[in-house]
């Protein structure tokens, strides 16, 4: 089974819906994030945590809210989705031991599209 | 602010041939540097993972190595393979980024038969 899971793989939506992407992970990492990927663009943090307790938002985080349920859950909400919300999302997760930052796991992604 | 680039962005290579992707960044202050491979439509797999104190990692056909005072690391690919086709990107982590990512836009690799 798949360290880092995410939930749906493919999603098509109307504007203005709310939808929700889920992460799992059974890596027992402490730190997870959330990435968009658009062509051209490259990957861009929106939301980012380092425990249950700590959230952050990361470059582009209008539109968007997180909600980490337990270590291993951490979801991904568009309030009111819009068109250039249409990307592929990345979940990714990474532990804390040692100095500095480690090895990010990334999942296989959720891609969206927004009519 | 952290800049992340990758040169060319596409590269098509016979079978057999050594592959050499370039990467660079503006600011030296980072912690790593990680290489990932993206397959069309599919998620990031980690290929190696550079700490700022080293200046290279092995894994099989895979060697990647970090000058951090020029800003800038290659990863090369020994033997190309067909299969090694996909998109390769690389992204370092900033100490001034509270560990996060950021990517180069990645160099997408065509290895033909």
């Amino acid at each position: 089974d798949a360290d880092v899971t995410q939930t749906p793989r493919n999603r098509i939506t109307k504007t203005g819906k709310r939808i929700m992407l889920e992460c799992s992970q059974t890596k027992g990492h402490d730190r997870m994030y959330w990435y968009r990927q658009d062509p051209g663009l490259g990957l861009r943090l929106i939301y980012y945590s380092f425990d249950v307790k700590d959230i952050n938002k990361g470059e582009i985080s209008d539109g968007y809210s997180v909600s980490r349920q337990a270590q291993a859950k951490f979801s991904l909400s568009l309030e009111s989705a819009i068109p250039n919300q249409t990307a592929l999302y990345f979940c990714a997760t990474s532990d804390n031991t040692g100095f500095g930052y480690n090895e990010q796991f990334f999942g296989p992604g959720t891609r969206l599209t927004v009519l | 602010k952290q800049e992340v680039t990758q040169i060319p962005a596409a590269l098509s290579v016979p079978e057999g041939e050594n592959l050499v992707l370039n990467c660079s960044f503006t600011d030296s202050a980072i912690y790593n540097l990680q290489w990932f491979r993206q397959d069309p439509g599919k998620g990031l797999t980690s290929l190696l993972l550079i700490q700022s104190s080293q200046r290279e990692q092995t894994s099989g056909r895979l060697n990647a190595s970090l000058d951090k005072s020029s800003g800038r690391s290659t990863l090369y690919i020994a033997a190309s393979q067909p299969g090694d086709s996909a998109t390769y990107l690389c992204a370092v982590i900033s100490t001034d980024s509270w560990g996060k990512l950021q990517f180069g836009a990645g160099t997408q690799v065509v290895v033909t038969p």
